[in-house]
């Protein structure tokens, strides 16, 4: 069965800062990761994804998440947060051998303090 | 219009209305998915249609019915609903071919059960 975790439900962080959302997974396969935004009142918006090979993700605005197997996880980051990053984000996980459907974790909301 | 749209983008209802929501996606994927959306509980999975056939009902009550017409257009309807089927349903689409291509998702409808 797949199941994704984010272990913190809000991220306080100052303008300028660097940010780290974290993410962990389990499958019985190989993960296919996902990570999504959502503004209020908004849908989910998609941010970047990890299919295969190199490590390090880049995505939108910026953002960038980092493939660990080992540690079955993958972290949202960013080098320098801006107040207009805070929104709610979401971790998803899809078994890429038993393609099954997406799973998404509870969301951790992150606030960036001017 | 690009994209996910979904319509209404509120809708207040009685216990005893029949309503319905509605989604379009011009992206010409193949699936199609609603999910609810309540407050501090993760994303659940409702509906999934493929190549406009129902692969999946996550053990939703009747009161839900979906309909998948095409491949771009798919409704939720709803009858007798419950106060706590308050929520924000999110409509998504996926082109299937690939297991690590992303979901789009709409921008939701605000669903409020009086």
């Amino acid at each position: 069965a797949q199941s994704v975790a984010q272990p913190e439900d809000q991220v306080n962080v100052a303008e300028g800062n660097p940010l780290t959302v974290k993410c962990t997974y389990s499958v019985s396969g190989n993960p296919y990761l996902f990570w999504y935004v959502q503004y209020p009142n908004r849908g989910l918006q998609f941010l970047l994804k990890y299919i295969t090979g190199d490590n390090l993700v880049k995505g939108s605005y910026g953002f960038e998440a980092e493939f660990n197997k080992s540690q079955t996880s993958f972290h949202l980051k960013k080098p320098s947060a801006l107040v207009s990053d805070s929104a709610l984000y979401f971790c998803a996980v899809r078994d890429g051998d038993y393609g099954q459907n997406f799973v998404f974790g509870p969301g951790t909301r992150l606030s960036v303090l001017p | 219009e690009t994209g996910v749209t979904q319509t209404p983008r509120h809708l207040v209802m009685g216990m005893t209305n029949k309503k319905s929501l509605k989604c379009e996606q011009h992206l010409g994927h193949n699936a199609m998915y609603w999910y609810k959306q309540s407050a501090k509980k993760p994303l659940e999975l409702m509906f999934v249609y493929s190549l406009e056939e129902r692969v999946e009902n996550n053990s939703v009550p009747s009161r839900f019915s979906p309909e998948c017409p095409n491949s771009s257009h798919l409704f939720l309807h709803l009858h007798t609903l419950q106060p706590e089927d308050s929520a924000l349903y999110l409509c998504a689409s996926s082109q299937l071919e690939e297991a690590y291509n992303e979901q789009f998702f709409g921008p939701g409808t605000r669903l409020t059960v009086l």
